[in-house]
């Protein structure tokens, strides 16, 4: 069946440094990823996405890398500062049948910055 | 502007009760969707609505009754409900395959 993974639950970093997510999917028909950010008590905030012809893509601060052939997909964020704090979610939707719209989301990963 | 606002941001009812939660979003979007986050913060996709037509029921209790009136309105009404459907639900709306977007909740607390 389809899932989207996470590999840590939680990760801390200091702040000032750089932090990585990673993500595991098991859809091969996966086309579009999609990285949200969740802050407490609020909904889910888009952070960046990736197409599947795209193997890298960068905003500010974040850059997301997917490798499809293990199906992964990590989000970087340089620098990070307190305000980053948030549980982190990759998601995906697909082509063909499972091409209705709808978003397979990882478990989440909690990032701590520490000051 | 809110883009996707639902109501209420926080429920507390008793077992049994019927109860609705509604959704709006001003975006021009699609297609709209309601998701339940359980207490291990885990996302699933319940229903989905494009052009007021349901094409996601991802196999929710019947319980769990959407409507959409037109295409910028979702609400979600839940009947005889259960400690087990305590959950933060989201609504969100997207523009087919892009433009993804989520409200800020709604916390339901059965008791």
């Amino acid at each position: 069946g389809e899932s989207v993974g996470l590999h840590l639950p939680t990760l801390s970093v200091q702040e000032g440094d750089n932090s990585i997510i990673n993500c595991a999917y098991s859809n091969s028909a996966s086309d579009y990823f999609i990285w949200y950010k969740q802050e407490s008590g609020k909904g889910p905030q888009f952070i960046i996405d990736i197409r599947s012809n795209m193997d890298k893509r960068q905003g500010q601060r974040v850059t997301v890398l997917l490798n499809k052939t293990v199906k992964h997909l990590s989000l970087q964020i340089a620098a990070t500062q307190p305000g980053d704090s948030a549980v982190y979610f990759c998601a995906e939707t697909g082509r063909g049948s499972s091409n209705t719209g709808k978003l397979i989301f990882g478990q989440g990963t909690t990032l701590q910055v520490k000051p | 502007d809110t883009a996707v606002s639902q109501t209420p941001k926080y429920l507390v009812t008793q077992m049994g009760n019927d109860k609705s939660i509604k959704c709006e979003q001003n975006l021009g979007h699609d297609t709209m969707y309601w998701y339940k986050q359980d207490s291990k913060k885990f996302l699933k996709i319940m229903f989905s609505y494009n052009n007021k037509e349901l094409i996601i029921n991802e196999t929710v209790p019947n319980r769990f009754s959407p409507k959409s009136p037109d295409k910028a309105h979702l609400n979600l009404h839940i009947n005889s409900l259960e400690l087990g459907d305590s959950a933060v639900y989201f609504c969100a709306s997207s523009h087919g395959n892009t433009g993804y977007t989520f409200g800020s909740g709604t916390r339901l607390t059965v008791v």
